[in-house]
């Protein structure tokens, strides 16, 4: 069965430092991958996801990621983070073939202090 | 806003009782998922509904029903509430067949609280 692990439960980070959250998938078929966000209060958005092609993938508010094939990773990055990124960080992946089902990650709480 | 919206917002219940949630997709989209998020953890995928038949399944019992409509919203069901179901109810639309990938948009949820 697919697993996502999602290293880091918890993050503090000072504002303007850079960000890194892990998210590693078990899974050896093509798959699709996806970083979701949960701001306090909100419903779950979609930041970005990787579909093919460059594995380099920009999303919204200056995140990327970077979809590592050999690693069966897909690590999200900002390089400085602002207090208005605190939040719950989602990694999600997606078999290509097939009936396809989101799985989560238990997620990362990220707490930037201004 | 992605344009899925839920209702109600809130609901509590007690233990053996059932309860109907329901989710209207965003414009355009025919596949309506629904998950299951419990506190500290990621949502965990209950079912699936494309054009009105359910399309597949996750592990939860038989106590968790579905339905799709014509105008593809969704209900959720849940029969003989314990209390390990209270959570967050998660729905989510997209539409495979839009030639752009199966992404799926999240609507805010249903807090549901079972004592």
């Amino acid at each position: 069965a697919q697993s996502v692990s999602q290293h880091n439960h918890h993050v503090i980070l000072s504002e303007a430092a850079s960000l890194e959250l892990g998210c590693n998938y078990s899974y050896g078929g093509t798959v699709n991958l996806f970083w979701y966000v949960q701001y306090p209060g909100q419903h779950l958005q979609l930041l970005l996801k990787y579909f093919s092609g460059d594995p380099l993938v920009k999303g919204i508010k200056g995140f990327e990621a970077e979809f590592i094939k050999s690693k069966f990773s897909f690590n999200l990055r900002k390089p400085s983070v602002q207090w208005s990124d605190t939040a719950e960080y989602f990694c999600a992946v997606r078999r290509n073939t097939g009936f396809q089902k989101l799985v989560f990650g238990t997620g990362t709480r990220l707490l930037v202090s201004p | 806003e992605t344009g899925v919206t839920q209702s109600p917002t809130h609901l509590i219940k007690t233990r053996g009782q059932q309860v109907t949630l329901r989710c209207s997709s965003q414009s355009g989209h025919n596949t309506v998922s629904w998950y299951q998020q419990a506190l500290g953890q990621g949502p965990q995928f209950i079912f699936q509904y494309y054009r009105e038949e359910e399309n597949g399944r996750g592990n939860f019992p038989p106590r968790f029903s579905g339905l799709q409509f014509p105008n593809y919203s969704s209900e959720l069901n849940v029969n003989a509430l314990e209390l390990d179901d209270s959570a967050l109810y998660l729905c989510a639309s997209s539409s495979p067949t839009s030639g752009r990938g199966d992404t799926q948009y999240f609507g805010p949820g249903t807090r549901l609280t079972v004592l």
